[in-house]
């Protein structure tokens, strides 16, 4: 079946305390996106990837750092949480081949940092 | 102004009825237009793709006006399983990135 896999979907953490989202997509995707959805922001780019060993930042980075060693995997990184990146995050993928708009979207990772 | 506005609802429509979102997008280079359907605290989906020429599909039409810089999508004869949000999006190219902005989404409720 293909899926894009986020884990944890659910995580409490303290300020500071370093913590990875992962993310892995099965469907040979070169494009892949980190997002966080806020109410009353809707959804955000934090980075994106157009291919192994290529990321960029998006709209809000700040706080966050990316990795993408491999076409499958794109964690996300919060080196030193604060209470404002309390968010939900959605990890999508895409093909870039042919942008047809549609982004694969992971179930989402509910994180609460205190 | 937001680059993507959206009537954020709540829609409470009985079952049946026919029902229409509105979204309108300041940046006149936007190339692509889509609706995502989102159930609450779910991941989004596309729903369909907008063209120029208009589009349907089953019970949903989806209509681009690039003169007025907006966009609507018509869901006739509501079903409960349409309750969810609505989030319309829009795409330009921004360097190397396909930029997606997203609006907050229209709420819509079919009731029994």
């Amino acid at each position: 079946e293909a899926q894009v896999t986020q884990n944890p979907r659910y995580l409490i953490t303290v300020t500071g305390k370093k913590l990875t989202v992962t993310c892995s997509q099965n469907m040979n995707h070169e494009y892949m996106s980190w997002y966080r959805q806020d109410p009353g922001l809707g959804l955000r780019q934090i980075y994106y990837s157009m291919n192994v060993e290529v990321t960029d930042k998006g709209d809000v980075p700040e706080g966050y750092k990316v990795s993408r060693k491999e076409k499958r995997n794109f964690p996300l990184i919060l080196e030193s949480p604060s209470p404002n990146q309390t968010s939900l995050y959605f990890c999508a993928s895409s093909s870039d081949r042919v942008f047809t708009g549609e982004l694969f979207f992971g179930e989402g990772s509910r994180l609460t940092v205190l | 102004r937001k680059e993507v506005e959206q009537d954020p609802g709540p829609f409470n429509v009985p079952e049946g009825a026919t029902v229409a979102f509105n979204c309108t997008y300041s940046n006149s280079a936007s190339q692509s237009f889509f609706w995502y359907r989102q159930d609450c605290r779910k991941e989004p989906k596309l729903l369909m793709s907008v063209y120029s020429s208009g589009n349907e599909d089953g019970r949903f039409t989806a209509q681009l006006n690039r003169a007025s810089q907006y966009i609507s999508l018509l869901i006739r004869d509501s079903k409960l399983s349409d309750s969810a949000t609505y989030l319309c999006v829009v795409r330009y190219n921004a360097g190397n990135n396909r930029k997606l902005i997203w609006g907050l989404g229209t709420s819509l409720a079919v009731n029994p």
